[in-house]
């Protein structure tokens, strides 16, 4: 099993639909998750933090479980704008050593 | 400006070449990375620099040799590199178990 799994996709949604991408984890001592955005050819940026009591950034809800080893991250009223490639990343355990997984591609069309 | 500064933006060096990848930081983070990003594949971890100690990924070439010569500057030194090599570096910085901030990246192109 791969430290860490996402569905490449790519998701095709319209505007102003809800979108939700999981990212599954082998390792069951991670402390620290996160989602990144990254845009073609550009450097990821932190999108959010992921706290086991979940969190919410306006559009944006991270949810961790850790019984089942998974993170989600839901996008609602999708923008144009939010059109990327969204990255889990998670730590390996305890340690300053983050993995990152190979992504999920977002397309919002009009 | 993200405040993790990477020179150069681009270079293209052929494979007798040496070269140096230079990132600074002036965040007062303690920990710096070079990760690597080809297409298609996702970011690989190259080095971690933390509090002065490295941690590095066993399956990285040695032709790729990190320098830390204090906790604000990062240098990735290349040499008779391959065209297999050709990708996105990327460093970051962070303080310990929190989340990184990344520089724009160095496009290499070996050719």
């Amino acid at each position: 099993r791969k430290e860490v799994e996402q569905d490449p996709g790519p998701f095709n949604v319209p505007e102003g639909a809800t979108v939700a991408f999981n990212c599954t984890y082998s390792n069951s001592a991670s402390q620290s998750f996160f989602w990144y955005r990254q845009d073609c050819r550009k450097e990821p940026k932190l999108l959010m933090s992921v706290y086991s009591s979940g969190n919410e950034d306006g559009r944006f809800t991270a949810q961790l479980n850790r019984a089942s080893q998974y993170i989600s991250l839901l996008i609602r009223d999708s923008k144009l704008s939010d059109s990327a490639t969204y990255l889990c990343v998670v730590d390996s355990g305890g340690s300053y050593i983050p993995t990152f997984g190979r992504g999920t591609s977002l397309i919002v069309h009009p | 400006e993200t405040g993790v500064t990477q020179t150069p933006r681009h270079l293209v060096m052929g494979m007798t070449n040496k070269k140096s990848l230079k990132c600074e930081q002036h965040l007062g983070h303690n920990a710096m990375y070079w990760y690597k990003q080809s297409a298609k594949k996702p970011l690989e971890l190259m080095f971690v620099y933390s509090l002065e100690e490295r941690v590095e990924n066993n399956s990285v070439p040695s032709r790729f040799s990190p320098e830390c010569p204090n906790s604000s500057h990062l240098f990735l030194h290349l040499h008779t590199l391959q065209p297999e090599d050709s990708a996105l570096y990327l460093c970051a910085s962070s303080q310990l178990s929190q989340g990184l901030l990344f520089g724009s990246g160095t496009r290499l192109t070996v050719v």
